[in-house]
C-alpha cells in the first residue's frame, strides 16, 4: 500500500539559507500535518491543511510557511534558517473525515541539519 | 510538550515481561491514540481509544482511558526485543479535528 512520501530524506543547509520540504500524502487523503521533532523531543505540531486550506496552526515560526497544492501534496518552506531549526520534520496525512476515528499516517521524515 | 506528559521517560525490561506506559493530557478530547517510533523513523499508529471508551485491546496491546483524570495507559504484554522503540500518546482537540498533540514519549528498551 502507498504510504506518505517525504523528500528529501536528508538536507544540510547553512545558517540563513532557505529550505523546502515536500510531502506527498496517501492517495485520497486530503489532510496533511507537519510536525517538528528535535533530538529526544516529542513531535511538535506546526501546521495542518484540509482540502488545500490551512486548517490549524501550531508552533510554526513566522520564518516558515507551508501550503497544500491541488494534487494534495504539501510543501514546507523555511527561510533564514537557524541552528535551532535542525530537527526531524515529519509530514502526516489522514482521510480528513474527522471525528472519533481520525488516525495519522506518517512519512519517514526529513532530517534537516543547519550548520 | 504541547499536550501532556508521559511516564516513565525511559523503561528497561527483560523480554517476556509486561511494559506499562502512562500518558496525561490537558484538554478535552475526542480520542487518544498511541504511536510507536523506532529511532529516527516515522511514527506508526498502534491503537486508538475514543473518549467514551474505557479500555481497548489489540493483540498484545491494552489501552485504558480515564477522562476524569485525563490520563491513559498502554500495556504491552509478553514484550519482545522488537518492541524496543519510543512510544507516544497523541490526543486531538475536542473542538478541532485537524490538530493532534503528542506527549513527550516513553523510551522502551526490551532486553533479549
Amino acid at each position: 500500500a502507498a504510504g506518505v512520501i517525504q523528500s528529501p530524506r536528508h538536507l544540510i543547509k547553512e545558517k540563513r539559507e532557505t529550505a523546502t520540504l515536500k510531502c506527498y500524502p496517501i492517495p485520497r487523503h486530503d489532510t496533511v500535518y507537519w510536525y517538528q521533532q528535535g533530538p529526544g523531543q516529542d513531535p511538535q505540531f506546526l501546521i495542518s491543511f484540509y482540502e488545500k486550506m490551512q486548517s490549524d496552526k501550531g508552533s510554526i515560526p513566522d520564518r516558515f510557511s507551508a501550503q497544500q497544492f491541488s494534487d494534495y501534496h504539501s510543501e514546507l518552506n523555511m527561510s533564514s534558517l537557524e541552528l535551532g531549526d535542525s530537527a526531524l520534520y515529519f509530514c502526516a496525512s489522514s482521510s480528513g473525515q474527522g471525528g472519533f476515528d481520525e488516525k495519522l499516517f506518517f512519512g519517514s521524515g526529513t532530517q534537516l541539519s543547519v550548520l | 510538550s504541547q499536550q501532556g506528559e508521559e511516564d516513565p521517560q525511559a523503561l528497561s525490561i527483560q523480554e517476556g515481561e509486561n511494559a506499562t506506559m502512562n500518558c496525561s493530557y490537558k484538554t478535552s478530547i475526542n480520542n487518544l491514540q498511541w504511536y510507536r517510533q523506532n529511532s529516527g523513523r516515522g511514527l506508526v499508529h498502534l491503537i486508538l481509544i475514543r473518549s467514551n471508551e474505557r479500555e481497548k485491546h489489540s493483540g498484545r496491546l491494552r489501552v485504558t482511558l480515564d477522562t476524569s483524570k485525563k490520563s491513559s495507559s498502554l500495556l504491552i504484554t509478553a514484550s519482545r526485543a522488537a518492541d524496543t522503540a519510543s512510544y507516544f500518546c497523541a490526543t486531538d482537540d475536542e473542538n478541532n479535528f485537524n490538530k493532534f498533540y503528542f506527549g513527550s514519549g516513553t523510551k522502551l528498551n526490551v532486553k533479549p
